[in-house]
């Protein structure tokens, strides 16, 4: 079966740093995402990572080893505005999203 | 660009009516729409997926019959809830791909919280 896990929870310092880490058993691999998601409100793209290695984008940096079925997002200079889950979603063999259940992220002052 | 609309972003209806859901790409044409359904603290789960001008694909357990989906043109799919029930009370987003995107992305809509009493 498919399979992605990440931490259900996590909670970090205002103006820290945090890893979120996702590792995945997937039919396939075409890429792997980031979303942040608000409660009550739709995911919002935050970064799509298809080869190995870091990609930086401001705040926020999203890594993946394939041999390892694995990814981290890590979010720097944490803001309380970052408070959020942050799901981990992985394009399989046929093209299709599969979901992890998200890491909910609580900063607190 | 590639905004996504959702129409209503809430509604309360009665058990046994019918609701339907638009979803709607503003700015770009979009082949392909998946409809999710998120209830509280868990995370998306996708329901079907929308081809414009063919039948949906659903996911196994989702009943086509009761989540009938319609995708008439490349900007538009619904989702109509038949017969609701309380159990059918959740968060109900719509997202769209675009045509010949390499990354897959999908872009969602701000959601519909559906609550059936």
């Amino acid at each position: 079966g498919q399979n992605i896990d990440q931490p259900t929870e996590m909670t970090a310092t205002e103006g820290a740093i945090v890893q979120i880490n996702c590792t995945y058993q997937t039919s396939g691999f075409n890429g792997l995402f980031w979303y942040q998601q608000h409660a009550g409100e739709a995911p919002t793209f935050l970064s799509y990572n298809v080869l190995d290695g870091l990609e930086e984008k401001g705040r926020f940096s999203s890594f993946l080893s394939r041999s390892k079925g694995y990814s981290y997002l890590l979010l720097k200079e944490l803001q309380m505005k970052d408070s959020a889950s942050y799901l981990c979603a992985v394009v399989d063999s046929n093209y299709q999203l599969i979901w992890g259940a998200g890491t909910k992220l609580i900063i607190k002052p | 660009g590639a905004v996504v609309s959702q129409h209503p972003s809430w509604v309360i209806c009665k058990s046994g009516t019918s609701v339907k859901i638009e979803c709607r790409s503003l700015d770009f044409q979009a082949t392909t729409m998946f409809w999710y359904r998120q209830f509280p603290k868990q995370s998306l789960m996708l329901m079907a997926t929308s081809n414009e001008g063919s039948k949906a694909t659903y996911e196994q357990g989702v009943e086509k019959d009761k989540f009938l989906i319609n995708h008439a043109s490349l900007t538009l799919s619904t989702l109509t809830v038949t017969s609701a029930h309380p159990e059918d009370s959740s968060f109900y987003i719509c997202s769209a791909r675009l045509t010949g995107l390499a990354e897959y992305e999908q872009y969602f809509g701000p959601g519909t919280r559906l609550t059936v009493t």
